[in-house]
């Protein structure tokens, strides 16, 4: 079945830098790669997500990057802020599968 | 879109008694729902994979007879964690395929403890 790494396990980054968090998958199946967020307590949050036929997605202040070859997908966050303190998981699936997740990232920003 | 309803949020329990958690889907019809675990600071684990009208799918080392899935209709899915023992305390959220696509929408999840 479907294996996800993910990596850092923890990123620390001071307010307005770039964070990346970068992905690997085994099944080369996949054809859906979604990142969420998790806050305490809650359920993850879809934050941006990518095709399979699509190399590059941006939403505002987050893009992420798929290398179908290369089996790996990242996210990229600029201008980081506080609020983007969280736990990120990136995560895959095929058809009529279900989502696959990393491990997750705890990402920290300090002001 | 869509919308996915889980309840209890959060439950607390005695040792040896069991839970019920359900898993609606508001506004469209789910034949297939996930349902997974989450410990402290560890990843989503898939648990298994409940079907409508047929019997739900198990991950290796979940055991089928201690967490009981239902999948009656095409709304509603409900999981039940039979003689709940402290370490089954643990964040469960069920999630269910859109229609059209490949996301899937999550439950809020349900925090449950058990003493």
């Amino acid at each position: 079945g479907e294996n996800v790494e993910q990596h850092p396990s923890t990123l620390s980054v001071q307010e307005g830098d770039s964070a990346v968090i970068k992905c690997t998958y085994s099944d080369s199946a996949s054809n859906y790669f979604p990142w969420y967020k998790q806050e305490l307590g809650k359920g993850p949050q879809l934050i941006i997500d990518i095709r399979s036929n699509v190399g590059e997605k941006k939403d505002q202040r987050i893009a992420v990057t798929l290398n179908k070859t290369a089996k790996h997908f990242s996210l990229h966050i600029t201008e980081t802020q506080p609020e983007d303190s969280a736990v990120y998981f990136c995560a895959a699936r095929k058809a009529g599968t279900a989502l696959i997740f990393g491990k997750g990232t705890t990402l920290s920003v300090s002001s | 879109g869509a919308v996915v309803s889980q309840h209890p949020s959060r439950v607390i329990c005695k040792s040896g008694t069991s839970v019920k958690i359900e898993c609606r889907s508001l506004d469209f019809q789910a034949t297939t729902m996930f349902w997974y675990r989450q410990f402290p600071k560890q990843s989503l684990m898939l648990m298994a994979t409940s079907n409508e009208g047929s019997k739900a799918t198990y991950e290796q080392g979940v055991e089928k007879d201690k967490f009981l899935i239902n999948h009656a209709s095409l709304t509603l899915s409900t999981l039940t964690v039979t003689s709940a023992h402290p370490e089954d305390s643990s964040f469960y959220i069920c999630s269910a395929p859109g229609q059209v696509g490949e996301k899937l929408f999550f439950g809020s999840g349900t925090q449950l403890s058990v003493l």
